[in-house]
């Protein structure tokens, strides 16, 4: 069963602009993780944000956890035509497995 | 440092046949997890084996099986397969326990059931 849920399920914007996508989930967790796919491909790590921690950055990436409202975001600056691809929430469980969400679809037009 | 491989890449099996997929992980990771991932129920865990051991399972039959060995590789293997076993099959290797580090994910093996 999935653990995160991600919105939207899709996303369209231009290039240049910013890409929020959210992330909730049920249980309590150690950590949170977002992961960023290509169409049909491997997932690629983006950022680990452990649940004492309330903003990370990398890059043109920001994430933000909000422990409390069980809720976590991704923002995207300035975003690129090569940030195209589905971006997935994980976290993981009492059990320390890892959950994924549905995904967000992000398309970004030149 | 090598990234996380699998084979086949591709594989196309009929119903009631078996496959067997393979994952090596990145060298030093002990830990290798494997999912499913299909258009409609997403990336679900299969199973993480750690130090050759079956750490946890997700919710599947029990035809999904698998195995690690000393060197870390992992092999995981569907029985009698049904058409709705088609779909993206990743491993995700990682230093740690997959829940705890960061895991490093292959390119996946796109298994189709005819």
């Amino acid at each position: 069963s999935q653990q995160g849920e991600e919105d939207p399920q899709a996303l369209s914007i231009q290039e240049g602009e910013n890409a929020t996508m959210n992330c909730s989930y049920k249980t309590s967790i150690n950590n949170l993780q977002w992961y960023r796919q290509n169409s049909g491909r491997g997932l690629v790590h983006l950022i680990l944000i452990r649940s004492n921690e309330r903003e990370k950055h990398s890059g043109r990436l920001r994430v933000t956890l909000d422990t409390s409202k069980k809720s976590s975001s991704l923002l995207i600056t300035a975003s690129r035509a090569a940030d195209t691809a589905s971006y997935f929430c994980a976290t993981d469980d009492n059990n320390n497995d890892m959950r994924f969400g549905a995904g967000t679809r992000l398309t970004v037009k030149p | 440092k090598a990234g996380v491989t699998q084979t086949p890449r591709y594989l196309i099996k009929t119903r009631g046949q078996q496959v067997t997929l393979s994952c090596s992980p990145i060298s030093g990771h002990r830990s290798v997890s494997w999912y499913q991932q299909t258009p409609g129920q997403g990336l679900q865990f299969l199973f993480e084996y750690f130090s050759e051991t079956q750490r946890n399972k997700g919710n599947f039959p029990g035809r999904f099986s698998g195995r690690q060995f000393s060197n870390s590789r992992s092999e995981m293997n569907v029985s009698t397969l049904e058409l709705g076993d088609s779909a993206l099959y990743l491993c995700a290797s990682s230093l740690l326990q997959g829940g705890t580090d960061t895991q490093y994910f292959g390119p996946g093996t796109r298994l189709t059931v005819l």
